[in-house]
This record gives C-alpha cells, sequence and structure tokens, in this order.
C-alpha cells in the first residue's frame, strides 16, 4: 500500500535561513506524481510545488525547490531564504492510482 | 479567476441534521474533489469527479455521505444524517483535467455537528 510519511510535525527556521523539509513515500507504482501543499491560518490549501516522478530533473519555484530521489522515495522541500509568510503547516501528497497526503509539518519562522 | 468557491465557510449543526455543502470549481477544470481534513485523520479525498461522473467514492465514510455534481460548475457534499464525529474542515478542489494536475483548493467549509 502506497502511504507517504512526514517524519518532522514540526520545524522552526531563522528568517533569511533555510529549512527542509522531508518526505518520503511508499509505492509500487513507476507513474505517479508528488506535491508540497502549504496551508497557512487561513486554512487554505496553496500548492507550493510540483514533480513528476518520471522527470529526474528536480522541480523549482521560485525560493522553492525538491530534491527527488525516486530509487528512496524521498521527496523533501527546500525553502531557502524563509519569510515570515511561509509559516505554515506543509503536506506532502503523493498521487498515483490514489491520493495519499501525509501528516504536515508544522513550520515556524523565526523574526 | 475567483478560484474554486464553497459555501457555507461556516456551518454548526445538531446531530441527526441534514448539512449540505457546496462547490463551485474553476471554470474550465474538468475534475473536482472532496477532501475532508481533522485533526485525527489529516486530510483525506472523499470522492474524485470528472467531466461530471464519479471516478472514485472508496474514501466515502459510509452511506450517510452522498455527493454530486449534477453539471460542471456545481457540486454538493450531503451528510444525512450528521454526527459528532463528521465534525473537520471540508475541502472542494477542482483541476483542470485528472488528478495528476494541479489541485486548486477551495477555502474549506468548517463543519461542526453538535
Amino acid at each position: 500500500a502506497q502511504t507517504v510519511t512526514q517524519s518532522q510535525p514540526e520545524m522552526s527556521v531563522q528568517e533569511a535561513e533555510t529549512v527542509t523539509l522531508s518526505c518520503t513515500y511508499d509505492t509500487s507504482e513507476s507513474d505517479y506524481y508528488l506535491f508540497w501543499y502549504k496551508q497557512p491560518p487561513s486554512r487554505q490549501m496553496i500548492l507550493v510545488i510540483r514533480q513528476e516522478a518520471y522527470k529526474q530533473q528536480n522541480a523549482t519555484e521560485n525560493r522553492f525547490s525538491v530534491n527527488f530521489q525516486k530509487a528512496a522515495k524521498s521527496f523533501s522541500l527546500k525553502i531557502s531564504d524563509s519569510q515570515l509568510g511561509d509559516a505554515a503547516m506543509y503536506f506532502c501528497a503523493y498521487i498515483g492510482n490514489q491520493f495519499y497526503f501525509g501528516t504536515g509539518t508544522s513550520l515556524t519562522v523565526i523574526p | 479567476d475567483a478560484g474554486v468557491i464553497q459555501s457555507p465557510r461556516h456551518e454548526v449543526t445538531e446531530m441527526g441534521q441534514e448539512v449540505t455543502l457546496r462547490c463551485k470549481p474553476i471554470s474550465g477544470h474538468n475534475s473536482l474533489f472532496w477532501y475532508r481534513q481533522t485533526m485525527m485523520r489529516g486530510l483525506e479525498l472523499l470522492i474524485y469527479f470528472n467531466n461530471n461522473v464519479p471516478i472514485d467514492d472508496s474514501g466515502m465514510p459510509e452511506d450517510r455521505f452522498s455527493a454530486k455534481m449534477p453539471n460542471a460548475s456545481f457540486s454538493t457534499l450531503k451528510i444525512q444524517p450528521s454526527e459528532p464525529r463528521d465534525s473537520a474542515v471540508y475541502f472542494c478542489a477542482s483541476s483542470l483535467l485528472g488528478y495528476q494536475e494541479t489541485q486548486y483548493f477551495g477555502p474549506g467549509t468548517r463543519l461542526l455537528v453538535l
């Protein structure tokens, strides 16, 4: 069965520093998609970044980038130059034949 | 674009009452998803529509839950009768075509069943 594990329930980072959120998943599928979503206190779920499993190149979106290791089934999110507005709950999601969301990592940004 | 619209934003009801949650997807999007988020279970997919047709409803908890999509611009999630354990935030999301595409979430409906 596919599962998504976010092993860090809480993380904190100093403003302007870099932080990495981890995500691992378990699957027997070869074709799937991985996402990082951000949920600020407003509870609106916002897409951060998307990665297709068939692409070797790591996705990048401005200050956000991923380290996708398909063989290791790892999909970590790196946030560079952290800003106060990055404080939120971050969810890793696996979408293949089924959908799985991780339990989330709560990120605090310290001014 | 207005984004995904959900109503109501908050709902408080008593056990046994019928609850109807509404969703308007982004215009032009062909796929619609209903999720439930709770502290205990996290974010769970309830049902997924493609071109107004339910594709996967395996996440619907039980017969008390039903979802419809009568047209491309409107969907409902109904709980009848409601129970306290249904208290959660219910999200609707839409995507251009299929679950592989980026899903855009609505603001959610916070449901409290007393």
